[in-house]
């Protein structure tokens, strides 16, 4: 079975904190995403990555970084966490589309709230 | 900007019955069209996927798809309380980006 790993389930963190969000999937996908969920306005897309090093802006990227050094791993910055950043945070990947059926495996989520 | 819309609900279905989920898109372009049923407290899952016009069929969901409407929809037959969750509609808007929408919340009437 896919297993995706977020390293932390719950945070909290102190405004203009830097946070890290880590995410470890182990079945060699190529795509890797990073959503947020809040109540009311559903999955949003912060950033996705197709390869290693490559990375695009998903519909809400401001105030938040990614870094994919290793296939396996890709992880989420924020700069200055803010109270808005407040969120689930919810890790995901796939193969490519073609290769499957562009299935997403998700993580477990990292609750993060920001004082 | 790339939209993907629902009925956020609460739609109350009683069990047994037919439960009829929605969604609409905004780009004509997409081509891969996706369901996810979310328990509370839980991460999303896949349950039906489809890609060309018309019915796909698996056990007791079906997905539908019309891209001239812009239009995919899934049916639950003989709905259960398990049933019971968001269903997220999700579409592949190009170069394998993933967007959702908002989640219909689906509650079985036992």
């Amino acid at each position: 079975d896919v297993k995706v790993t977020q390293s932390s389930r719950y945070l909290v963190k102190r405004t203009g904190e830097k946070v890290f969000l880590e995410c470890v999937q182990d079945m060699d996908h190529e795509n890797m995403f990073w959503y947020r969920q809040d109540p009311g306005l559903g999955l949003r897309l912060i950033y996705f990555s197709y390869d290693v090093k490559m990375k695009e802006k998903g519909d809400i990227p401001e105030g938040y970084s990614v870094s994919r050094e290793k296939k396996e791993r890709f992880s989420l910055i924020l700069e200055s966490a803010s109270t808005n950043q407040t969120s689930m945070y919810l890790c995901a990947s796939s193969l490519p589309q073609g290769a499957d059926t562009g299935e997403l495996f998700f993580g477990e989520g990292s609750r993060l709230t920001v004082l | 900007q790339k939209e993907v819309e629902q009925n956020s609900g609460p739609l109350s279905v009683p069990e047994g019955a037919i439960a009829s989920l929605n969604c609409t898109y905004s780009d004509r372009g997409s081509q891969s069209f996706f369901w996810y049923r979310q328990y509370s407290g839980k991460s999303p899952e896949l349950i039906m996927s489809i890609y060309s016009n018309g019915d796909k069929e698996d056990g007791r969901f079906t997905a539908q798809l019309n891209k001239a409407s812009q239009y995919v929809s899934l049916l639950i037959r003989d709905s259960q309380p398990s049933d019971s969750a968001t269903y997220l509609c999700a579409v592949n808007i190009g170069d394998d980006k993933i967007i959702f929408g908002k989640g219909t919340r689906l509650h079985i009437l036992p």
